[in-house]
């Protein structure tokens, strides 16, 4: 039991480029999330699934696309990076039951120059 | 989502008993209170949830009075490794939730 699986740890990218952030779980969870976290803030949520098929925006979705093909992955696609898309990415998952809360990731430390 | 206002940083020696509080107002009635711990270039990991009254488990309590307004955090003796950022969250747990973590609380353990 692997439990959320990122890769790659760490990227640089140049302005434009596009790329895939990877996302994996091992746990039959339901419900997936990807956030970033600037320097000294708190977590913003990108966008999220609730199931295989099933995606939708969080508070910061502008640059950035996910699919849900199945249970276990769910990506993260950036369409064409820009500076301002330095990051640290996280993905997380839970299950749909009360009394569990995410299990995250060890994140994707995302430099565009 | 409730919003929820925490300390931003909070400074404690070893072995002393660490409460952080959260304030949440507007809390709604199936609303959860969920505590996230985060060590540096590290996601957060789950430590406790609870709705009312106290839960404990092996890492930490959580209490949580009748008008469910605010809830404190606490960790019992702590140790150098606790030094993180502590977040509180709350949210519907019944089904999926938009969550959104703020900026948390420092907690710097002093030897």
């Amino acid at each position: 039991n692997a439990g959320v699986t990122q890769t790659p740890k760490f990227q640089v990218l140049k302005t434009g480029q596009s790329m895939t952030l990877q996302c994996a779980q091992d746990m039959n969870h339901e419900y997936m999330s990807w956030y970033r976290q600037d320097p000294g803030m708190g977590l913003r949520l990108i966008h999220y699934s609730v199931g295989a098929g099933i995606t939708d925006q969080g508070e910061v979705p502008n640059g950035y696309n996910v699919s849900r093909s199945t249970t276990e992955d769910f990506p993260l696609r950036l369409l064409s990076a820009a500076p301002s898309q330095t990051s640290v990415y996280f993905c997380a998952s839970r299950k749909d039951r009360v009394g569990y809360g995410y299990t995250f990731g060890s994140g994707t430390r995302l430099t565009v120059v | 989502l409730a919003k929820t206002t925490q300390p931003i940083s909070m400074d404690s020696y070893e072995g002393q008993e660490v409460n952080i509080t959260c304030s949440h107002n507007n809390i709604a009635t199936n609303d959860y209170i969920t505590w996230y711990q985060q060590f540096p270039s590290q996601g957060p990991r789950f430590i406790i949830q609870g709705y009312k009254t106290k839960v404990t488990n092996e890492v930490a309590s959580l209490f949580i009075p009748a008008d469910r307004k605010s809830s404190t955090l606490s960790l019992p003796r702590v140790s150098l490794s606790d030094t993180a950022v502590y977040y509180c969250l709350v949210g519907d747990s019944g089904g999926y939730q938009k969550v959104t973590f703020g900026t948390g609380t420092k907690l710097q353990v002093i030897p």
